[in-house]
């Protein structure tokens, strides 16, 4: 398996632009997360995934942000207007089941840094 | 409100010696911890985790404390190799909490040669 895969690896856009970033979980996972990285807070949950349907949604930071899973294998992470402070590294996440033990741990992408001027 | 905290930002430790990393949380429901380590333009991936049943786990170099009653575990990493270079981040979670893990802030782990 190639893993998480993220899209793109690098985003700069201009402030007011909507920002699509983009995740292809591990085939089989039922569990997606979404994970910004900040200096402040470490890598902060935004929202996660089971089935295909958003569990918890309550750290998405405001209504400019957006995320949808059409289907297991694709997921959309949307902001729109973006703005300078949004600049951050976003990773994308996968896992298999509940946790229980060793084996069900996140599996992180690469990340998409995202700088907003 | 940071649940999981690392206060050390960076760490530096002679190529051979030991490495201690710590992390503190508050969430006394938090019975299942990790640590990750994430390398440079990549994400971070899983290095070992402990449940709250137990109080030690050991991987090869790696060996993860827990002492719940302190809210308290470290990540053990010996002997250092420069190859241990990277941020290392403590995770928890609990089962009231579903599948969601927090994170600390990270720790800057550099092995000198």
């Amino acid at each position: 398996d190639a893993g998480v895969i993220q899209s793109p690896r690098h985003e700069v856009t201009e402030m007011g632009q909507e920002v699509t970033l983009r995740c292809k979980p591990i085939s089989g996972h039922d569990y997606l997360f979404w994970y910004r990285q900040t200096m402040m807070r470490g890598l902060e949950l935004l929202i996660y995934f089971n089935n295909n349907v958003p569990i918890d949604d309550s750290g998405m930071p405001e209504d400019r942000f957006s995320a949808k899973m059409p289907n297991a294998s694709f997921s959309t992470l949307k902001i729109q207007p973006s703005e300078p402070r949004d600049s951050a590294v976003y990773f994308c996440a996968s896992s298999f089941g509940v946790k229980t033990s060793g084996a069900n741990v996140l599996t992180f992408g690469a990340g998409s840094r995202l700088t907003v001027l | 409100d940071q649940q999981v905290k690392q206060n050390s930002p960076s760490l530096s430790v002679q190529e051979g010696r030991i490495s201690i990393l710590n992390c503190d949380y508050t969430n006394s429901m938090f019975d299942y911890f990790l640590w990750y380590k994430k390398y440079p333009a990549e994400g971070p991936t899983f290095l070992i985790s402990i449940s709250s049943i137990k109080d030690k786990n050991e991987d090869g170099r790696f060996t993860v404390f827990l002492n719940k009653s302190a809210k308290h575990l470290s990540l053990h990493i010996v002997p250092s190799q420069p190859g241990d270079s990277a941020v290392y981040f403590c995770a928890a979670s609990a089962r009231n909490t579903g599948n969601q893990f927090y994170f600390g802030t990270g720790t800057s782990l550099t092995v000198i040669p």
